[in-house]
């Protein structure tokens, strides 16, 4: 079974800036299959990214996803207010499918 | 364009056995896509429960230790979950999902979630 340890536990950013999370998997993700969503407080998480790099339907170009193998990173190139969430990784390349523990991304 | 809504009880006694029941509006469930539940305690992380395709099969998490049956009602365009002996460890926020094609599948519509209390 795959883990997926994400980082930083939280990280603390002010409107504007550049965010970089990172998802670790303990073994190899089968063809790269990695999801990111977003979760604000009191709603269902919002699929952002999927198969590692592409956008969903509606997702703004400010988010960006990258990486292979066991590292992949989800980018946030300049902070809008509405972005300041928790965002978790999953893998899909392997059975059980897998979320990692999230990043709180919060205002400075 | 696609929407799910939970329904539940709400509160549970140790050891009764739950029932969630998933609507789909939108998109017909006969159609394709495979379709998920998953959970959230509070405060914690996402876990998958489990999936079910159009034509009945279903693919659970192992962690449940087989007490999870997830099931289709097709002319309701429902699905549903049924989890037995529940304990507090099962008191979470379940959602609904619908499952792409890829792999194991990512989720890319999901219910706004039912809150599950375990309680004596």
């Amino acid at each position: 079974e795959i883990v997926l340890t994400q980082s930083p536990g939280t990280l603390s950013l002010s409107p504007g800036e550049r965010a970089t999370l990172s998802c670790r998997a303990s073994q190899s993700v089968s063809s790269n299959y990695i999801a990111w969503y977003q979760q604000r407080p009191g709603q269902a998480p919002r699929l952002l990214i999927y198969d590692s790099s592409n956008r969903a339907t509606g997702i703004p170009d400010r988010f960006s996803g990258s990486g292979s193998g066991t590292d992949f990173t989800l980018t946030i190139s300049r902070l809008e207010p509405e972005d300041f969430a928790v965002y978790y990784c999953q893998q899909y390349g392997n059975s059980p499918s897998a979320f990692g523990g999230g990043t709180n991304v919060e205002i400075k | 364009q696609v929407q799910l809504q939970e329904s539940g009880p709400g509160l549970m006694k140790p050891s009764e056995t739950l029932s969630l029941t998933c609507t789909v509006t939108g998109y017909s469930i006969s159609s394709g896509y495979y379709w998920a539940w998953i959970r959230q305690p509070p405060g914690k992380g996402l876990e998958w429960i489990g999936t079910i395709y159009r034509a009945g099969s279903t693919f659970y998490n192992p962690s449940l230790k087989s007490r999870g049956v997830i099931s289709l009602d097709t002319s309701k365009n429902q699905f549903s979950l049924t989890l037995s002996s529940v304990t507090a460890a099962d008191a979470a926020v379940y959602y609904c999902a619908r499952r792409s094609y890829n792999g194991y599948g990512y989720f890319d519509w999901w219910g706004q979630g039912t809150l599950i209390t375990v309680s004596s």
